[in-house]
């Protein structure tokens, strides 16, 4: 149980266009989901956190007209890269926090590699 | 602004010796520390989840402590093998649930 995935696993594409990321929670509902950026040998940063129904929370230097983030249900939390450029180049990671149960963990997904040319 | 240190960066050990990763952290107030594993282009495996209450967590060869007032954790590994070879993370949790990760252990476990 607990599984998250994120679609797609890879994507490429070229630097002005917008990239969308799919994270759905599989057997069970999340009200809140965060999304994590890691650049190459470096460590995951939180980019957003993001309730069911209500505007992402953004961290501080994340911009949030260009990493849009929509949590239209229990199960699925989307982040769009608009106008993306190669620095936007990394893996993108994204967890699940249970609506119930054991609400102190967190259940990420496999990640989605971006490389922008 | 909390802060999270990983100790040594890189570590390269023969088959079936134990060794110690360290995690360190500047402010104690944090609801629980965890410990990740990634393997290279994937995602995380969570390993073992220490709550501020507790002092120590264990599962198979793994142990982890926790010592919130000097802002340190560790992760044991017993007689490592080969498939322990990754990189190990360490989170600690503030009371929104938000993860603060550390830089990271890169090991390789030599056969």
């Amino acid at each position: 149980g607990a599984v998250v995935s994120q679609h797609p696993s890879w994507v490429i594409c070229k630097s002005g266009t917008s990239v969308k990321i799919e994270c759905r929670s599989l057997d069970f509902q999340a009200t809140t989901m965060f999304w994590y950026r890691q650049f190459p040998k470096q460590s995951l940063m939180l980019m957003a956190t993001s309730n069911e129904g209500s505007k992402a929370t953004y961290e501080q230097g994340v911009e949030k007209d260009k990493f849009l983030i929509n949590h239209a249900s229990l199960t699925l939390s989307t982040l769009t890269v608009t106008s993306a450029h190669p620095e936007d180049s990394s893996f993108y990671i994204c967890s699940a926090q249970p609506r119930t149960g054991y609400r102190d963990t967190q259940y990420f997904g496999p990640g989605t590699r971006l490389t922008v040319l | 602004k909390q802060e999270v240190t990983q100790i040594p960066a890189a570590l390269s050990v023969p088959e079936g010796e134990n060794l110690v990763l360290n995690c360190s952290f500047t402010d104690s107030a944090i609801y629980n520390l965890q410990w990740f594993r990634q393997d290279p282009g994937k995602g995380l495996t969570s390993l073992l989840l220490i709550q501020s209450s507790q002092r120590e967590q264990t599962s198979g060869r793994l142990n982890a402590s926790l010592d919130k007032s000097s802002g340190r954790s560790t992760l044991y590994i017993a007689a490592s093998q080969p498939g322990d070879s990754a990189t190990y993370l360490c989170a600690v949790i503030k009371s929104s649930y938000k993860l603060i990760f550390g830089s990271g252990t890169r090991l390789l476990v030599r056969p």
